[in-house]
């Protein structure tokens, strides 16, 4: 079925450490997986993304894995600092047509 | 405003009224996409739209839910008969039209039934 598990479903970390975020997916012709935040009351904005073409992207502070063989991929921010501090949603493309979300991880990011 | 826009921000209704969402894309984004999330959730898949046509309902969508985007730009979302349990953020994205690349959302609208 179209499903994406994400965990945790909340993290707290000290600012400057480093947070990891999981997603399995269960879909094996899934070939794009987006990283979505969401600050309170805002919309979900796309911050990385990655294709099933490549392991790993990155982009400054943010980066993202993918295994496909075990389904899973990961977001890794390093050096955390308070405005990291939201929600955050993996997904992944389902049948080439629609992207399918995970259920948020809420990150605390402490100063 | 080059984003997508949602109107109106927040409607609150009375249970069994009927509420109609408005969404207004990046123009030149052929596929629209509408989800709903609830507190502590991921969006959810509604319905999507390529151009006019509707390619797409969830199984999961009642039938008091419908939407339509007769001219392949601005989509509205009805929702009939509304119920309690309607009560969510309603989320419309766009996208270029590959659908392969990332979605841009919308504001949102807050549906509370009362």
């Amino acid at each position: 079925g179209e499903n994406v598990e994400q965990h945790p479903s909340t993290l707290s970390v000290q600012e400057g450490d480093s947070a990891v975020i999981k997603c399995t997916y269960s879909d094996s012709a899934s070939n794009y997986f987006p990283w979505y935040k969401q600050e309170l009351g805002k919309r979900p904005q796309l911050i990385i993304d990655i294709r099933s073409n490549v392991g790993e992207k990155k982009d400054q502070r943010i980066a993202v894995t993918l295994n496909k063989t075990a389904k899973h991929f990961s977001l890794h921010i390093t050096e955390t600092q308070p405005e990291d501090s939201a929600v955050y949603f993996c997904a992944a493309l389902y049948n080439t047509d629609k992207l399918i979300f995970g259920t948020g991880t809420r990150l605390q990011v402490f100063p | 405003d080059t984003g997508v826009s949602q109107n109106p921000r927040h409607k609150i209704t009375k249970r069994g009224q009927n509420v109609t969402f408005r969404c207004d894309p990046i123009s030149e984004h052929n596929r629209l996409y509408w989800y709903r999330q609830t507190l502590g959730q991921g969006p959810e898949f509604l319905t999507y739209f390529q151009n006019e046509a509707q390619l797409e309902k969830s199984r999961l969508l009642s039938d008091r839910f419908s939407a339509e985007r007769p001219k392949g730009s601005f989509s509205t979302l009805e929702i009939q008969r509304t119920e309690q349990g309607d009560s969510a953020m309603y989320l419309c994205a766009s996208e270029i039209g590959t659908g392969q690349g990332g979605y841009t959302f919308g504001s949102g609208t807050r549906l509370t039934v009362v």
